[in-house]
Parts: C-alpha cells; sequence; structure tokens
C-alpha cells in the first residue's frame, strides 16, 4: 500500500528557508492523485499549508502563499515543500499526505516531522 | 482562530454514544464535503470519515458522520477507550483552502 515519509532538517534558524522532502512508495506520483502539505505546532490544531497535483497545478494556504513553495518530483517519485523567512511560529510538525482530490481529503498520511525554529 | 468551530473537549464513559460537532460557513460545509480525522495520541491524523459520511474500509461501523447546512457532526456509539484522541473535521473552502477545525479532545473516562 501506498506509504509516505517526510524529511528534513529538524532545525532551521530563524529567516532561512525550510525545506522538506515526502518519498512515496507503493504508489507512482505521475499515475495521479494530489499531494499535500499540513502542519501541526507543538500541543496545537492542524493547519493546511499546500497541495499539488500530479501534473503540477498548485493551491496554497493564502496566509502562508507568499513564503510557500509546493513541487513534485515524479522522477524521484517525491515532493517538496519550501518555507522562506521562518520564525519560532513556524515550529511544527510537519506531515506530508496523499489527496484523494484537491479538496479536504488526505489519506494515507505520512508519520511527520519536527521542525523546529531557533538560533 | 479556526475557521471550523469545534469545542475543544467532548467525554463519555464506555458504551455512550458521543458526539462531536463541526460548525462553518456557507463557502465551506455549506459548500463542500466534510471529512473528519482521528489523531491518537503521539501519531499522524488518520482519515475517519469521507463526503460528509462515508467511512474508510477498517473504521468500525461506530463512527458515523452528518451535515446539516453549514454544521456538520461526528457521532460515536459504543464508546471504547481505544476511542481517546483529537478528532479533526476538515473541509475545502471556495476561497481556494482547505480549513481544519481546532479539534476535540475526546476522553473516555
Amino acid at each position: 500500500q501506498v506509504q509516505l515519509q517526510e524529511s528534513g532538517p529538524g532545525l532551521v534558524k530563524p529567516s532561512e528557508t525550510l525545506s522538506l522532502t515526502c518519498d512515496v512508495s507503493g504508489y507512482s506520483i505521475s499515475s495521479g492523485y494530489y499531494w499535500g502539505w499540513s502542519r501541526q505546532p507543538p500541543g496545537k490544531g492542524l493547519e493546511w499549508i499546500a497541495t499539488i497535483y500530479h501534473s503540477g497545478h498548485t493551491y496554497y494556504n493564502p496566509s502562508l502563499k507568499s513564503r510557500v513553495t509546493i513541487s513534485v518530483d515524479t522522477s524521484k517519485n517525491q515532493f517538496s515543500l519550501k518555507m522562506s523567512s521562518v520564525t519560532a511560529a513556524d515550529t511544527a510538525v510537519y506531515y506530508c499526505a496523499r489527496g484523494a482530490t484537491v479538496k479536504a481529503w488526505f489519506d494515507p498520511w505520512g508519520q511527520g516531522t519536527l521542525v523546529t525554529v531557533s538560533s | 482562530q479556526s475557521v471550523l468551530t469545534q469545542p475543544p473537549s467532548a467525554s463519555g464513559t464506555p458504551g455512550q454514544r458521543v458526539t462531536i460537532s463541526c460548525s462553518g460557513s456557507s463557502s465551506n460545509i455549506g459548500s463542500n464535503y466534510v471529512y473528519w480525522y482521528q489523531q491518537l495520541p503521539g501519531t499522524a491524523p488518520k482519515l475517519l470519515m469521507y463526503r460528509d459520511n462515508q467511512r474508510p474500509s477498517g473504521v468500525p461501523d461506530r463512527f458515523s458522520g452528518s451535515k446539516s447546512d453549514t454544521s456538520a457532526s461526528l457521532a460515536i456509539s459504543g464508546l471504547r477507550s481505544e476511542d481517546e484522541a483529537d478528532y479533526y473535521c476538515a473541509a475545502w473552502d471556495d476561497s481556494l483552502s482547505v480549513v481544519f477545525g481546532g479539534g476535540t479532545k475526546l476522553t473516555v473516562l
């Protein structure tokens, strides 16, 4: 079955760019579906960040759009997230997930990776 | 402040029926499907309900979803200790974004 695994630095300095990758196994991204990122600050709720269609069409959270880029690399069967000018408020567990539609249907999710923004 | 409003907590005893509400607006719940996620302690969210009231394979029929106008509900009957988790509602908003509720922490007493 399809599995997703996030990877990237666990510590990022303020004002720098956060870069995460989601490796997909058990399914070829080029075959279809949407692929998304969400995050969860410690002790808080979920926040959607961005979604990308396998063909490259993107959707962004309006509140984060100016700082976020989502991309897909079908040759590596992975998709990525870049978030610029990070602050302590961006400290969170970041999850990647497969989207059955562009809407809020995410299944399955990766296990998540904690990113801490600190100097 | 989340776009979708959920009660921060809910509780029940084993065997009881518990309901968790999710309130939105015409631009999200009122015009799009609602999804529910279960997040067990220390784990990633898991899809619990899709398209308002459809259960993915493997989700017990103790879980049910409903929607009316701009509100949705998740009901859990025959409450079990393993149901203790955080529950989130989500929906597409016509502003072209996914919105989540703030989450409800369910405690099984």
